[in-house]
């Protein structure tokens, strides 16, 4: 069984700089992709930033970046230049290539302070 | 704009009282999902449908079912709530597979959260 850890429950930062979220999972599995969804204060969950497994370049989306690790299993996400807007729960979530169903972490609360 | 729709936003039901949410897409997606998103904690998925083909997770329990009449439809049953099913569910829709390969983005409504009495 695949698992996803997300060991930081909240955090904050201050507008216009930079934070990282981190992540880890556990699988045994090859191919596989990595997920970062936004869950903003009673909004819906969207899709941030995805990485295939079998893709060495990291993603990178405008303001957010990942840096996949893939033989520590870590897949962690840098925000640059925050900004209010980016409030929000943040989920890393992980799926089997041949699968759809995806995995979740606990997900980390990010306050973006004025 | 295409997208998912849940209804209703709000649902209050008694305990053991039979209750439906209803999910609707426009996104002409073949695969839909219901997750479950108790406070503070990460969604969990209950089942999901490929067309017509339903797939149970193998933790949700028979209190639970699910029907998709259409492509653009699907409903989450819930025959006797308990209290421990108070929670938001969430419904999300993706293609079979990304152009390309590889498992498609899921794209998520904004939930219902349900309350038990």
């Amino acid at each position: 069984a695949q698992t996803v850890t997300q060991s930081q429950p909240e955090m904050s930062v201050q507008e216009a700089e930079t934070v990282t979220l981190s992540c880890t999972y556990d699988t045994s599995e090859n191919n596989y992709y990595l997920f970062w969804y936004k869950q903003p204060p009673s909004r819906q969950m969207i899709l941030v930033i995805r990485q295939e497994a079998y893709k060495q370049q990291n993603a990178t989306e405008n303001r957010f970046s990942v840096n996949f690790q893939k033989a520590a299993k870590s897949f962690s996400l840098k925000i640059s230049d925050s900004q209010l807007g980016d409030t929000a729960m943040y989920f890393c979530a992980f799926t089997l290539g041949s699968a759809r169903q995806l995995t979740f972490g606990s997900g980390t609360q990010l306050t973006v302070l004025p | 704009d295409a997208m998912v729709i849940q209804n209703p936003r709000y649902q209050v039901t008694q305990f053991g009282k039979p209750v439906t949410l209803s999910c609707s897409q426009t996104l002409n997606h073949n695969v839909m999902y219901w997750y479950q998103q108790k406070s503070s904690q990460a969604p969990k998925l209950l089942f999901h449908y490929y067309d017509k083909d339903f797939n149970n997770e193998a933790d949700t329990p028979d209190n639970f079912q699910s029907r998709r009449p259409n492509t653009s439809f699907c409903f989450l049953d819930i025959r006797s709530p308990g209290l421990g099913d108070a929670a938001m569910y969430l419904c999300a829709t993706s293609r079979a597979y990304q152009a390309g390969g590889g498992p498609d983005t899921q794209y998520f409504g904004p939930g219902t959260r349900l309350t038990v009495l």
